[in-house]
Parts: C-alpha cells; sequence; structure tokens
C-alpha cells in the first residue's frame, strides 16, 4: 500500500537558515512526488513535482527537491529560509495507476527573527 | 482567473443531520477531487470525478457520503446522519486533466462541526 512518511511534526528554524524538510514514502512503482505548502486561511499550493528524470528538481519560492529511489525519500530544501515561509508542509504521492494521492501529516515550519 | 471556491466556509451541525458542501471548480477543469483533512492530518483522499462521472469514489468512508457533479462543474458532497467523527476540514480541488499530471489547485476548504 503506498504511504508517505514526514517525521517531523514540528521544525524552528531562524530566518536566513537552510531548511530541509524530510519525506519519505512507500510505493511499488515509480512514483509520483509532490510538496505542497498551506498557509493559515489558505488552500494548499504545489511548491514542486517529480515524475521521472532529473531526481533533483525546482520549485516555487527557491524551494528544491531531490528523489533518492535507494532512501525511498523525497526532502524539501531551502538554502535561505524567509519569514514567509512559515506554513504546514505537506508531501504526497500520486498513484500512476489510479488518480489517489497519499499526503503525509504534514510539518509545520516556525520561522524565528 | 477564480480559483476553486467551496461554500460554506464554516458548517455547524447536530449529530443525525444532513449537510451538503459545494464545491465550485476552476471554469474548464475535468477532474475534481475531494479530500477531508482532520486536525493534525493531511488530507485523505475521498472521492475523484472525471467530467460528471465519478472515477474513483473507493476513498469514502461509508455510505453515509455521497458527491454528485451532475452538468461537470460544480459538485456536492453530502454527508447523512453526520457523526461527531465527521468533523474536519473538507477540501476540494481541481485539475485539468489528471492530476498525477497536472496540477491540482485547492480551493479553502469547508470546515465542518458535528456536536
Amino acid at each position: 500500500a503506498q504511504s508517505v512518511t514526514q517525521p517531523d511534526i514540528h521544525i524552528t528554524v531562524s530566518e536566513g537558515a537552510s531548511l530541509e524538510l524530510r519525506c519519505n514514502y512507500s510505493y511499488g512503482a515509480t512514483p509520483y512526488l509532490f510538496w505542497y505548502v498551506q498557509s493559515p486561511g489558505q488552500g494548499l499550493q504545489l511548491l514542486l513535482k517529480y515524475f521521472s528524470g532529473d531526481t533533483l528538481v525546482q520549485g516555487i519560492k527557491g524551494f528544491e527537491a531531490e528523489f533518492k529511489r535507494s532512501q525511498s525519500s523525497f526532502n524539501l530544501r531551502k538554502p535561505s529560509v524567509h519569514w514567509s515561509d512559515a506554513a504546514e508542509y505537506f508531501c504526497a504521492v500520486g498513484s500512476n495507476t489510479g488518480n489517489q494521492f497519499y499526503f503525509g501529516t504534514g510539518t509545520s515550519l516556525t520561522v524565528i527573527p | 482567473g477564480a480559483g476553486v471556491s467551496q461554500t460554506p466556509s464554516n458548517k455547524v451541525t447536530e449529530k443525525g443531520k444532513y449537510v451538503e458542501l459545494r464545491c465550485d471548480p476552476i471554469s474548464g477543469h475535468t477532474a475534481l477531487y475531494w479530500y477531508r483533512q482532520s486536525l493534525g492530518q493531511g488530507p485523505e483522499f475521498l472521492i475523484y470525478f472525471q467530467g460528471t462521472g465519478a472515477a474513483d469514489d473507493s476513498g469514502l468512508p461509508n455510505d453515509r457520503f455521497f458527491a454528485v457533479r451532475p452538468e461537470g462543474s460544480v459538485s456536492t458532497l453530502k454527508i447523512q446522519r453526520t457523526e461527531r467523527g465527521d468533523s474536519a476540514v473538507y477540501l476540494c480541488a481541481s485539475s485539468p486533466g489528471l492530476a498525477v499530471l497536472n496540477e491540482q489547485f485547492f480551493g479553502p476548504g469547508t470546515r465542518l462541526t458535528v456536536l
């Protein structure tokens, strides 16, 4: 069965510091992987996605993620965090045999000045 | 252009009542999804429409939940005999095609509280 694990429930970083949010997935075939951000009162917004090809993908707002098949991971990174990045981040895997998405439980990011 | 809208934004009901939640997708989007997000959890897939038909309803938790999309645009999620465990934020998303290949655009959600 497909599943997504985000081991970190909450992370606090200082503004300007680097960020890495962890995501591990379980999926039998080549996965479609996504990162979404959810700000308070806002709908989920797609940051980036991976289907195939280059394992390092670039997204919006300066985010990137690296697909590592050997580790079943798709970690999200940003070199320098801004206060406006404070939000909830969700990793998701989409099935290529259907149209279902499986989301992790999310990581809440707090940015301190 | 307008994004995905959901009404009402908040709904408070009593146990045992019937509720309807509405989703207006982005114009022209053929795919529409419903998710349920409980407190502290990620969105949980409920049902997927392609056009007017429910292409995958395997995520609906039981037969109290039903969704329609009669004209291939607006969708309504219907919950009968509500239970306190149904309290959650219900999210709708639309996509120009298969969501694994296209971006899903999410609405702000409807917060359902069952007393």
